[in-house]
């Protein structure tokens, strides 16, 4: 079974610019999650789909940022204008669905560096 | 909503040594318990979960970790660690909504 994938795995940009991020999660799994790990800290929940609706977004800072799951597979999570104290991993996970019982699975993540 | 403290930044252990690396958890409801390892420049992976039944819970590798309701912690062990046991362990805390909270992280140092 394939894990969950995403792309890029590393990205530099300037303040003020726009970036996003794709994530493809494991197949058949309907919860899809995108998380913010700040160097030092644990992974911090941003937003969570169930197919391709959301089921929560509160932690998600929504004047920058912005995510969507179109057909309930794939989603991309993108950040407009970038601010410095964006710099972190993005995580994405997938579950089978959104009991707590279902198991989180993680994705490489992607590591945003903002000059 | 619940919360995780990780009481250890950092743990520094010799080779086949034990280790315990200590949760412990807030929450007013009912709750699911993990251990993630972060190897390094890895993605995070289950190590092991505490979800009902027996409140002792092992991995594969060795950890074990046990659900105190009344001291609410989840405190994972091992009785002798490798050198490849180095990497960051998060604690996590999940709700019935799969709500899930992360500790900042214990970094493992296994020293040779």
């Amino acid at each position: 079974e394939a894990g969950v994938a995403q792309s890029p795995r590393y990205k530099i940009i300037e303040k003020r610019q726009s970036v996003a991020f794709w994530c493809n999660p494991i197949s058949g799994h309907a919860t899809l999650y995108w998380y913010q790990q700040i160097l030092g800290q644990g992974p911090k929940l941003l937003i969570q789909f169930q197919n391709n609706g959301v089921v929560d977004d509160s932690q998600l800072p929504k004047d920058r940022f912005s995510a969507e799951r179109l057909k309930g597979v794939d989603s991309t999570l993108k950040i407009q204008p970038a601010k410095l104290e964006d710099s972190a991993v993005y995580l994405c996970a997938s579950s089978r669905g959104l009991a707590g019982t279902d198991t989180q699975y993680f994705g490489p993540g992607t590591r945003l560096t903002v000059l | 909503a619940q919360s995780v403290t990780q009481l250890d930044s950092q743990v520094p252990v010799f080779e086949e040594a034990p280790v315990e690396l200590r949760c412990n958890y807030s929450s007013s409801v009912s709750v699911y318990l993990f251990w993630y390892v972060q190897y390094p420049n890895q993605g995070l992976q289950l190590l092991l979960k505490y979800l009902s039944g027996s409140t002792l819970v092992e991995s594969i590798n060795g950890f074990e970790a046990e659900f105190n309701k009344s001291q609410t912690s989840f405190h994972l062990r091992k009785p002798s660690v490798h050198i490849s046991d180095t990497a960051e362990y998060f604690c996590a805390v999940s709700d019935r909504d799969n709500d899930m909270r992360f500790g900042a992280g214990t970094r493992l140092t296994v020293k040779p």
